[in-house]
């Protein structure tokens, strides 16, 4: 089937805007992460959702960063008032799994290809 | 704190040859899964190969295996007859199975690995 989509993929803003970042996840995928990378780093976590529940949201920077998954599909990524500090691809991942503390093959999580945002 | 460190920023490797790269991690957890992701300039962040930690024996995924010591917290990652298309950063990575329902991918910084002809 398909795999993780992400729109846009190049995203350029002036610094003070509003962007949304999406998501789609694998169909019928439970978990659903976000990312943010920064040029020449590893991943670092912003947000966890499990169904359209948000159970971690312990890595968004700042309140100007939201995120939602209203209807435990598709996910919406939102920096407020953006700033150079921003720029980064941001990457969506999900993966089946469940909240149980089970083993298996499961907790993969698999990526899409990110979006990279440009605060000018 | 849970940590993965990737000691070698860069490494080259020629084309048919094998390479292997190092990882180790910091966890006081028991039951974990580690990974290997490869991240090639398109960006696209592809699984290679995953490790669960209650399992002994080292995992295998074709040119791919690994070297899990898991008392010495060490995932290391061997490519056999390297390609030009392993070339690529590859990443580190694990995930702790505790009782909270996080279940966030823990990253190293990453080994930018080049494949020469």
């Amino acid at each position: 089937g398909a795999g993780v989509s992400q729109s846009p993929r190049y995203k350029v803003a002036k610094r003070g805007q509003d962007v949304a970042l999406r998501c789609d996840p694998i169909s019928g995928h439970v978990s659903l992460f976000w990312y943010q990378q920064a040029l020449g780093q590893g991943p670092e976590f912003l947000t966890y959702f499990q169904n359209e529940a948000q159970l971690d949201k312990s890595g968004l920077p700042s309140d100007r960063f939201f995120a939602e998954r209203p209807e435990g599909s598709v996910s919406t990524l939102k920096i407020q008032r953006t700033q150079q500090e921003d720029s980064a691809v941001y990457l969506c991942a999900s993966s089946y799994l469940t909240s149980l503390n089970r083993q298996g093959r499961t907790d993969t999580q698999y990526f899409g290809p990110g979006t990279r945002l440009t605060v000018l | 704190a849970q940590t993965v460190t990737q000691s070698q920023p860069e490494m080259s490797v020629q084309e048919a040859e094998t390479v292997t790269l190092s990882c180790t991690y910091d966890t006081s957890e028991n039951n974990y899964y580690l990974f290997w992701y490869k991240q090639p300039p398109s960006r696209q962040m592809i699984l290679v190969i995953r490790q669960e930690a209650y399992k002994q024996q080292n995992a295998t995924e074709n040119r791919f295996s690994v070297n899990f010591q898991k008392a010495a917290k060490s995932f290391s990652l061997k490519i056999s007859d390297s390609q030009l298309g392993d070339t690529a950063m590859y990443f580190c990575a694990f995930i702790h199975l505790g009782a909270g329902n996080n279940r966030k991918l823990i990253w190293g910084l990453g080994t930018s690995l080049a494949v020469n002809p």
